[in-house]
This record gives structure tokens, sequence and C-alpha cells, in this order.
């Protein structure tokens, strides 16, 4: 499973577009990339996942260059309640019945 | 998505004695998986249930420690045997589809004392 890194904190104010990249140079041809959220005392929540390009919805966007050794996930015009531990994966994913192996994850930080 | 009940929620222990998790869903999924999650820290996955026959464990996890039991496709329990302080952590419970993707339990806190 390829192995990915992403900053440990990122800082934002509210209403503030904020975006955060993934880095993961050993992506598989099959694997595909999903970000999940979570906030403390709770579960992890699925946000997005993308195989290449762009992918939008209702919550983020999810950027993925034609190499796919990295990713970007935006969030537009956060929120308080957006503060969270935002984690990256790469792998076979939900969608195809593979496990799920979490990295350190970026805590988010969104002030007033 | 699935939704997932987990029980209990938090839990203190004496060391020495073992604590059963159970992780029930509301509808039929294909996969299941137990991760375990200490404070500040990202989870590490435990095992993958598997429906019918023993779970798959990942490194580091053996089943004498933490033995799992999915007898069917809405249902899977972890115990967490022999406890130790060392094993005080949030452990979580994780199930889904390959088209509907997974969702996560709100965990369970246990304390070992």
């Amino acid at each position: 499973l390829a192995k990915t890194t992403q900053p440990i904190s990122m800082d934002s104010y509210e209403g503030q577009e904020v975006n955060i990249t993934c880095s993961h140079n050993n992506i598989a041809t099959n694997d595909y990339i999903t970000w999940y959220q979570q906030f403390p005392s709770q579960g992890p929540r699925f946000i997005i996942q993308g195989y290449k390009t762009k992918v939008t919805n209702e919550v983020a966007s999810l950027f993925i260059p034609a190499d796919r050794k990295s990713s970007t996930l935006s969030l537009p015009r956060v929120s308080l309640s957006d503060t969270a531990v935002y984690y990256c994966l790469v792998g076979l994913g939900g969608n195809q019945g593979g496990k799920l192996i979490f990295g350190q994850g970026t805590e988010l930080s969104v002030k007033p | 998505s699935a939704v997932i009940s987990q029980k209990p929620s938090r839990d203190i222990c004496q060391r020495g004695t073992s604590l059963t998790i159970q992780c029930q869903v509301d509808s039929q999924v294909t996969m299941m998986f137990w991760y375990r999650q200490q404070p500040g820290q990202s989870l590490t996955l435990i095992a993958t249930a598997n429906q019918g026959s023993e779970a798959t464990y990942e490194s580091g996890f053996v089943i004498d420690k933490f033995p799992i039991s999915r007898p069917n496709l809405t249902f899977s329990t972890l115990t967490v045997s022999n406890m130790s302080p060392e094993d005080s952590s949030i452990y979580l419970c994780s199930a889904g589809t390959e088209q509907g993707g997974y969702t996560f339990g709100s965990g369970t806190r246990l304390t070992v004392v």
C-alpha cells in the first residue's frame, strides 16, 4: 500500500479556502485516493474519493494531477465547524473492497 | 451508507480481564474492520473481520490477544483479552460495501486500570 505524506497541521480563518496536499509517490495503478474527516470523539467520516483529474461534491473538491503522485483536498469557505483532522488514504478503497490504511493526518484549525 | 452501532461507548476495566466490543450494522455489508486509535494519534488497523472464517490480522496483532467474531453480514465482535494499561485506547469498527464505501462507528473508549 502506498505511503502518504501530508502536513501535520494547518491553520486557517473562517471564510477562507483551505487546500491540503498529500504526497503519494508510490501510488499503484489500481489505487484510489480517499479523504476522511475526523472530529474529536467520533469515527472518521468519508469526504471524497477520486482516481484522476478533479472530483467535486457538496463538501469539497479533490484535485489529482496526471501523474497521480499527489492530490489536493480543497475546502471552500471553511467555518469553525471544519476544525478536524483530515486523512488522505491511498489504496483500493471502499468502492473496490480494499482495506483503509490511515496515515498521520492533517489537523486543521479554523479560527474566527 | 451503512449506519454502525458500537457498544459499549466506553468502559473502565481491571488489568487481566477481557472486554468484548460489539459492532452492529443496519444493513448487510461485505467488509468489516477493527481499528485502534491512541489519543491524538491516527488509526491503526487491527484486522479484517471475515464472515464465517477467521479474521485477517495486521502485523503486530494476534488472534490470542484480539479474537474477532463475525457470525453474519451485519455483526462483529472484538475482544481485548488479558488487558494491561497499554491496551487503553479507542477501538473503532468500520463497515461497508464495495459500492457504498465505508463508515465508522463512534468508537469504544477503553481505560485499563
